[in-house]
């Protein structure tokens, strides 16, 4: 069984700030890294998908992939209110029959 | 554009009863899919069609059937419902291959089981 692995959390961090969000997975052989956030009562969404080793950014977003060390983070720069929600850590892998695997999720709150 | 749709959103069954739950979508996807979400558990693949005509089991199928019905549809049958299966239930589809395998949701389906 692939395993995806996520700190549950809860992690708080005042607004403004940094919030830090790790996942490790078990697969070496992964293609693809996704990660999700879901409000309570709603479906995941996609907030970044990362393919290559590195940093990709999209606003207050970066995602970062080392497939040597089998991790990927997601760093939310300025964190609002809005950002408080659950981050799912997602790894894809398309010779599988373009499988998913998910981790349990990472419950962040940013207080005001 | 609508994505993934699954109906219904709310349903309320007694133990032993059987129902469908219905998925589709409209971006021409290979790869479909059915989770379900339990709290701590994350999101568990009960079953998944990686294209039109093929479906096979994920980590938790017992007591689930599926039907890929067409390229857009893809449903998930219980046969005889159980406390067990209380849960929250999410459709998803992915277009498939290397660079286009982003998994998008549907808006869920909450199911309790009495």
């Amino acid at each position: 069984q692939k395993e995806v692995e996520q700190n549950s959390g809860p992690l708080s961090v005042p607004e403004g700030a940094i919030a830090s969000l790790n996942c490790t997975y078990s697969d070496r052989v992964s293609q693809s890294f996704f990660w999700y956030r879901q409000y309570s009562g709603k479906s995941p969404e996609l907030i970044m998908s990362i393919y290559s080793n590195g940093d990709k950014e999209d606003g207050r977003f970066t995602a970062q992939l080392n497939k040597a060390s089998q991790y990927v983070s997601l760093l939310i720069r300025d964190s609002q209110p809005s950002d408080s929600a659950t981050y799912l850590c997602a790894v894809g892998e398309w010779y599988t029959g373009n499988q998913f695997y998910f981790g349990t999720g990472t419950s962040l709150t940013v207080i005001p | 554009n609508a994505g993934v749709t699954q109906t219904p959103k709310f349903q309320v069954l007694k133990t032993g009863q059987s129902m469908t739950l219905q998925c589709a979508q409209d971006m021409n996807h290979n790869s479909m899919y059915w989770y379900r979400q339990d709290p701590g558990m994350g999101l568990r693949l009960i079953y998944y069609s990686a294209s039109e005509g093929t479906t096979d089991k994920g980590e938790v199928p017992n007591g689930y059937n599926v039907s890929r019905l067409n390229k857009r549809e893809f449903s998930l049958r219980l046969e005889s419902a159980a406390p067990s299966q209380t849960s929250v239930y999410f459709c998803a589809s992915s277009e498939g291959g290397i660079s286009g395998n982003t998994i998008y949701f549907g808006e869920g389906s909450w199911l309790t089981v009495v």
